[in-house]
């Protein structure tokens, strides 16, 4: 069985502070996608980032990057330099052969001004 | 690029009306669309994955009769939920997944549809 843990539900900090998000998966497929998805409050999912099992290499974009190991399982998200619009619920999910996505609980960020 | 949208935004009906909801890749060719349910504070629940042309695929739990889904071309699925009642009142998004490249491992979300029934 496929499954994603965020263990952090909610992360509250003040503006330009550094954040990272966890996300743990569990999976027997040895191919499969680890995404990261942005639900402000409007309620869309925005997607940021996809990942196939076969790249470790980490990834920047702007003031996000992201960290995947494989040894651990592990696809972390980190938020440098945060803003106020950063504030939304994160969430991590794996899509493995059967190509449906399973989704972490999510995280609840906070960016207080 | 990836474009989902989803129509109508907000829906209030009576209990007992049928309601439904459309979901439209915009600007990409969408073989296969999925629907999901979410409650507040809660993860995204997978209801049904529909392909086009064909009969939708229900997960568990989830009543086929109550959640009627069309899949009629690779642009456009439908939700339509059947004789809704106050406990179908949720946030429903639905998503889609493209034919060729990134688009057809990635999931594009639409905005989503809050259902209110009264």
């Amino acid at each position: 069985a496929q499954k994603v843990t965020q263990a952090q539900t909610e992360i509250s900090v003040v503006e330009k502070e550094d954040v990272t998000l966890d996300c743990v998966y569990e999976t027997r497929d040895t191919t499969y996608y680890l995404f990261w998805y942005k639900q402000p409050p409007s309620g869309e999912l925005v997607f940021l980032i996809r990942r196939n099992s076969f790249d470790e290499q980490n990834e920047i974009s702007g003031r996000y990057s992201w960290n995947f190991q494989k040894s651990t399982s592990s696809f972390n998200f980190t938020i440098t330099a945060s803003q106020v619009v950063d504030s939304a619920v994160y969430f991590c999910a794996l899509s493995g052969g059967a190509q449906k996505l399973v989704f972490g609980q999510g995280t609840r960020l906070t960016i207080n001004p | 690029g990836a474009v989902v949208s989803q129509h109508p935004s907000w829906v209030i009906c009576k209990s007992g009306t049928s309601v439904k909801i459309e979901c439209r890749s915009l600007d990409f060719q969408a073989t296969t669309m999925f629907w999901y349910r979410q409650f507040p504070k809660q993860s995204l629940m997978l209801m049904a994955t529909s392909n086009e042309g064909s009969k939708a695929t229900y997960e568990q739990g989830v009543e086929k009769d109550k959640f009627l889904i069309n899949h009629a071309s690779l642009t456009l699925s439908t939700l339509t939920v059947t004789s809704a009642h106050p406990e179908d009142s949720s946030f429903y998004i639905c998503s889609a997944r493209g034919q060729q490249g990134a688009r057809r491992e990635t999931q594009y979300f639409g905005p989503g549809t809050r259902l209110l029934v009264l």
